[in-house]
């Protein structure tokens, strides 16, 4: 399969950004997602970026995509102590087969 | 209204015993997957049924085997468990075709062996 990376762990304050980065490898990919994984439950898709496309906002996210150097990152405007979680991007070749990264658990501090 | 079930969320069984998970879905999409999930890691793809075309993943232990005898269901069996199968086992559907196929995942079932 293919790498998907991303950092382990990120704190904020509530109510600050959270940046969550991610790191591809496969060449072939046509869409990348976020999914949130809350303790003992199963992932659910937040939001989903088109390979072709730069930037997508949707509410209080917004992804970054940079398909040159295969970089994807989330950001969470004003974080809530309800958004700690765990965060995994996951990239989807033209097989329909999905990868995903290693997860960021993020915690908000009050 | 749940739109991928699994059945049971936690099951336990002993070295050894055969067991099978349960999935099935309203969506009616054509693809079906499971993963494992072990604890602070990714989930990790086992294999996808495409409707009855079964995709499977080289790294996936002959252990592991699936059938899915119509749309809407899709079964995980593990031949002989052993202590490193115990895991959250995840079902996801998407629909196939080209566009968003965002992947919908259902609740997990968590998998104990003693």
């Amino acid at each position: 399969g293919e790498d998907v990376e991303q950092s382990l762990f990120l704190s904020v304050r509530e109510g600050d950004s959270s940046v969550i980065n991610c790191t591809y490898t496969d060449s072939s990919s046509t869409y990348l997602y976020w999914y949130k994984q809350e303790p003992g439950a199963g992932l659910q898709l937040l939001t989903y970026i088109f390979s072709n496309m730069d930037m997508k906002q949707d509410q209080r996210l917004t992804v970054l995509l940079n398909k040159k150097d295969k970089h994807l990152s989330l950001r969470i405007a004003d974080t809530q102590t309800g958004d700690s979680a765990i965060y995994f991007c996951a990239d989807q070749n033209t097989g329909n087969q999905f990868y995903f990264g290693t997860g960021t658990s993020l915690t908000v501090i009050p | 209204d749940a739109m991928v079930i699994q059945n049971p969320r936690y099951q336990v069984t002993q070295f050894g015993k055969p067991v099978t998970l349960s999935c099935s879905q309203t969506l009616n999409h054509n693809v079906m997957y499971w993963y494992q999930q072990k604890s602070s890691q990714a989930p990790k793809l086992l294999f996808h049924y495409y409707d009855k075309d079964f995709n499977n993943e080289a790294d996936t232990p002959d252990n592991f085997q699936s059938r899915r005898p119509n749309t809407s269901f899709c079964f995980l069996d593990i031949r002989s468990p052993g202590l490193g199968d115990a895991a959250m086992y995840l079902c996801a559907t998407n629909t196939g075709t080209s566009g968003s196929g965002a992947q919908y995942f259902g609740p997990g079932t968590r998998l104990t062996v003693l």
